[in-house]
């Protein structure tokens, strides 16, 4: 059974850094592209970034404007989300998503909560 | 990347059909056939229930379908039942990658 275990999130500055760990189980992690998916409380789904199975290929949502890193290390099952420079308008629960193929996010671990606050 | 639009809300009666859109562009549901659908109930992750336009992952009920025409996609539920009351989201590739619906609110009367 797919199993995708968030952490490292937490209460933060405006201006601070974070980074998010995904521990993943249950199926081959390096077979599976990975994203990271956001969501404000109460708001939609926010598309964030996207690796390929080896980690050659990185995509991130415009809008991050080169503040947040995606990486990964298949030896060690994990997907991870370095955040700087971080806003209040990132407070959001972070999802680690699984591509299951066509573009289709069949796994989604429970996600943890980023809180930027003065 | 512009959200996709959705309705805000959508509401049935138990039995009845209701169909959510999801409208974008030539960019983006226009170009590609990677529409997928997402349901999200109250405080719980979404779940996959449509991928590729029109197919449904194992286990989910084939009360859901999904249909697209041009630049806009749709997700139809039938035989509405009380668990269906939910958040959904569309979503597809675009050229600058990925982008999500603005979600609807459906209601089961």
């Amino acid at each position: 059974q797919v199993h995708l275990v968030e952490s490292g999130g937490g209460l933060v500055k405006p201006g601070e850094s974070l980074r998010l760990s995904c521990e993943a189980s249950g199926f081959t992690f390096s077979d599976y592209f990975m994203n990271w998916i956001r969501q404000a409380p109460g708001k939609g789904l926010e598309w964030v970034s996207y690796i390929s199975s080896s980690g050659r290929a990185i995509y991130y949502a415009d809008s991050l404007k080169g503040r947040f890193t995606i990486s990964r290390d298949n030896a060690k099952n994990s997907l991870f989300l370095q955040m700087n420079s971080l806003r209040a308008d990132d407070t959001a629960f972070y999802y680690c998503v699984r591509d299951g193929g066509g573009w289709s996010l069949d796994s989604w671990g429970q996600g943890t909560l980023v809180t930027v606050s003065s | 990347q512009s959200a996709l639009t959705q309705p805000a809300s959508v509401s049935g009666s138990p039995g009845q059909s209701i169909t959510i859109s999801c409208t974008g562009t030539r960019n983006d549901i226009g170009a590609y056939n990677y529409v997928s659908w997402y349901q999200q109930h109250p405080g719980k992750v979404p779940k996959l229930m449509i991928y590729e336009v029109n197919n449904r992952p194992s286990g989910v009920s084939n009360r859901f379908s999904g249909s697209k025409s041009g630049n806009t996609a749709s997700l139809t539920i039938s035989g509405l039942q009380a668990e269906d009351e939910a958040d959904y989201f569309c979503s597809s590739c675009t050229t600058n990658y990925f982008v999500f619906g603005t979600g609807t609110k459906v209601t089961v009367l």
